[in-house]
């Protein structure tokens, strides 16, 4: 089974709106952590934002959130305020708290239209 | 500031070559990772070390090996290459215990020809 998935290879979204990324994992580890990254068209991957299974607040940096929801086994982005600069490939990850791998879903390419 | 650099940008080599990709880190992180990254497919783990002189194998181990030596190297060897390992090939870095983000290399796009 997979252990991270998510369902969207391609989203657009207008530039000011805001944007929800799905991604769903699989793990029977009750100490996690959940990550999303993204990766500009140079390539490099950029650390956003993380999430433990153990927080009791769904995590924010600047214009990113984490919609968390632990029963459904969910951990969402979601963007605000959508910029072009916006425009990348998103993954999300997750890293079970007894292994030393993490795991990435296979992205979504999101692109902002003006 | 961390740090984690692949030796090339983009490399072209040709068909039964045997091509070294190099990875360093300046985090002291006990663990290490070459993905493989191509279209629809996202990231694939080739190989990882969480110690030096220590490897695993990761899901797509076929035609390549590793070495770690030091700590703070973590080489990706494709002893012949071939065209269908035409990718973009990541390397990152974590550490043990706390659950912390990984840190990633800028890439190494290489293409057999």
């Amino acid at each position: 089974a997979q252990k991270i998935t998510q369902t969207q290879p391609g989203m657009f979204v207008q530039e000011k709106e805001a944007v929800t990324l799905d991604c769903t994992y699989d793990t029977s580890d009750p100490s996690y952590g959940l990550f999303w990254y993204k990766q500009p068209s140079s390539g490099e991957m950029i650390f956003l934002i993380y999430q433990g299974s153990y927080d009791q607040q769904n995590a924010t940096e600047g214009r990113y959130s984490l919609n968390f929801q632990k029963a459904r086994k969910s951990a969402n982005l979601v963007i605000s305020a959508s910029q072009l600069g916006d425009s990348a490939m998103y993954f999300c990850a997750m890293r079970e708290g007894t292994g030393n791998q993490f795991y990435f879903g296979t992205g979504t390419s999101l692109t902002v239209i003006p | 500031d961390v740090k984690v650099t692949q030796s090339s940008r983009y490399l072209v080599k040709r068909t039964g070559e045997k091509v070294f990709l190099e990875c360093v880190q300046d985090m002291d992180h006990e663990n290490m990772f070459w993905y493989r990254q191509d279209p629809g497919l996202g990231l694939r783990l080739i190989y990882f070390s969480y110690d030096v002189k220590m490897k695993e194998k990761g899901d797509i181990p076929e035609g390549y090996s590793v070495s770690r030596e030091k700590k703070e190297r973590f080489s990706l060897i494709l002893e012949s290459a071939s065209t269908n390992q035409t990718s973009m090939y990541l390397c990152a870095s974590h550490s043990t215990g706390v659950v912390t983000e990984a840190f990633f290399g800028q890439g190494t796009r290489l293409t057999v020809v």
